[in-house]
């Protein structure tokens, strides 16, 4: 069964700071792996998809890796702004699972004016 | 990406009842699906909503409990029914282009609180 851990669970910066937000995943047969970003009580925002023979992808100030062989992405927000105030999901698509996305518990993040 | 819109937005509902959440999407799409986010934790799929024929559900959610349709590639319903406090979350309708491996998109999502 596939398990996505998200650390840390939050994370609390003040403006302007470069921060790396993580994601790893336990059977790394995965076809892709996306990005959200959630504001409290909305719907999720996707920011960056990965298939698994990328190694990263970048939209303005983020930018997403991913190792598939260890398990690992993680989302680099570059210096980042109190807008930037949101819950990151990542999430996982197994080669075998068809629709289904795994969801991690996501990483709630603040940034301080 | 495409537009999605859900209705309502949120609701406050009584035991026992039932509430029918609509989401309707700017452009035909393949691949619907609907996700259940319950406070406090992340998103679980609770079926895939095929157009013409029944949805196709994840383990733990029935058809009695959780009806959906989907009668054309832009429009889809799902139902709670019999609803308990235990039914309280967020409901989000997704979507993906022509295959179930392209990037998927979310609605806003539809608050349900069950008293």
């Amino acid at each position: 069964k596939q398990e996505v851990t998200q650390i840390p669970a939050a994370l609390s910066v003040p403006e302007g700071e470069n921060l790396v937000l993580n994601c790893s995943f336990t059977d790394s047969a995965i076809y892709n792996l996306q990005w959200f970003r959630q504001d409290p009580g909305k719907g999720l925002t996707s920011l960056l998809l990965i298939q698994s023979s990328q190694r990263e992808q970048t939209s303005g100030r983020l930018n997403a890796s991913l190792d598939k062989s260890s398990g690992r992405s993680t989302l680099y927000i570059a210096a980042s702004q109190p807008g930037d105030s949101a819950t990151y999901l990542c999430a996982v698509r197994r080669e075998t699972s068809g629709s289904r996305l795994t969801f991690g518990e996501g990483t709630q993040l603040t940034v301080n004016p | 990406s495409a537009v999605i819109s859900q209705k309502p937005s949120r609701d406050i509902c009584q035991r026992g009842t039932s509430l029918t959440i609509q989401c309707q999407v700017d452009s035909q799409v393949t691949m619907m699906f609907w996700y259940r986010q319950q406070p406090g934790q992340s998103l679980t799929l609770i079926a895939t909503a095929n157009q013409g024929s029944e949805a196709t559900y994840e383990s733990g959610f029935v058809i009695d409990k959780f009806p959906i349709s989907r009668p054309n590639l832009t429009f889809s319903t799902l139902t709670v029914s019999n609803m308990s406090p235990e039914d309280s979350s967020i409901y989000l309708c997704s979507v993906a282009g022509t295959s179930v491996y392209n990037e998927q998109f979310f609605g806003p999502g539809t608050r349900l609180t069950v008293l």
